[in-house]
């Protein structure tokens, strides 16, 4: 596709639940990164992956957030557990290489726990 | 704490006058500096960047000013058209493999006809 794209765009769960969110760069593209955006926030670092390997996670919060790209396109963010301070906009973006900071964004999903 | 301040939440102007938009940080590792619109419901869109090596750059009506005496940057629109009207955010970032942005919270423009 022509830009990145994230699915769902918005997801509402339980507390205590299970959640997964895709985001699906622009072709090509190696470096990608998740952040995520709590309401009056700037996005907040989370994970980076170049190719399929995460080169820097130290954004994750804790334990119950992992993120995968086994084959160095989609990449899933899985939240184990989901607690209301979860609750967020979550957004991808990617750039042609790490070098790159120019990234390309997605539109977010809006996780709402309740 | 916050690395990067936006200072100011909201910003208004009228159409075809100047806009600028401020930023302070206080990590003076950054090394590049760059500037992002967001309009509602959509991620943040790439504007314009600056290295630490520079003191300004200027894309189009968008120019952005670096001082790193003052660890302060501001974003230039010059002239201001309603369809600017978003919310701007500064990043920075630091050097080597560190490629994570750190942001600031945004200062919200409208640009009134």
């Amino acid at each position: 596709g022509a830009g990145v794209s994230q699915t769902p765009s918005n997801k509402v769960t339980e507390k205590g639940k299970y959640v997964e969110l895709r985001c699906d760069p622009i072709s090509g593209h190696t470096a990608l990164y998740w952040y995520r955006q709590s309401l009056g926030q700037g996005p907040e670092f989370l994970i980076y992956f170049q190719g399929t390997g995460a080169a820097d996670d130290s954004g994750l919060p804790n334990d119950r957030f992992f993120a995968v790209r086994p084959e160095g396109s989609v990449s899933t963010l899985k939240i184990q557990r989901t607690e209301r301070g979860d609750s967020a906009v979550y957004l991808c973006a990617s750039s042609p290489t790490s070098n790159n900071y120019g990234y390309t964004f997605g539109s977010g999903t809006r996780l709402t726990v309740v | 704490d916050q690395q990067v301040k936006q200072n100011s939440p909201s910003l208004s102007v009228q159409e075809g006058r100047i806009s600028i938009l401020n930023c302070d940080y206080t990590n003076s590792m950054f090394d590049y500096f760059l500037w992002y619109k967001k309009y509602p419901a959509e991620g943040p869109t790439f504007l314009i960047s600056i290295s630490s090596i520079k003191d300004k750059n200027e894309d189009g009506r968008f120019t952005v000013f670096l001082n790193k005496s003052a660890k302060h940057l501001s974003l230039h629109i010059v002239p201001s058209q309603p369809g600017d009207s978003a919310v701007y955010f500064c990043a920075a970032s630091g050097t080597g493999n560190n490629r994570k942005l750190i942001w600031g919270l945004g200062t919200s423009l409208a640009v009134n006809p």
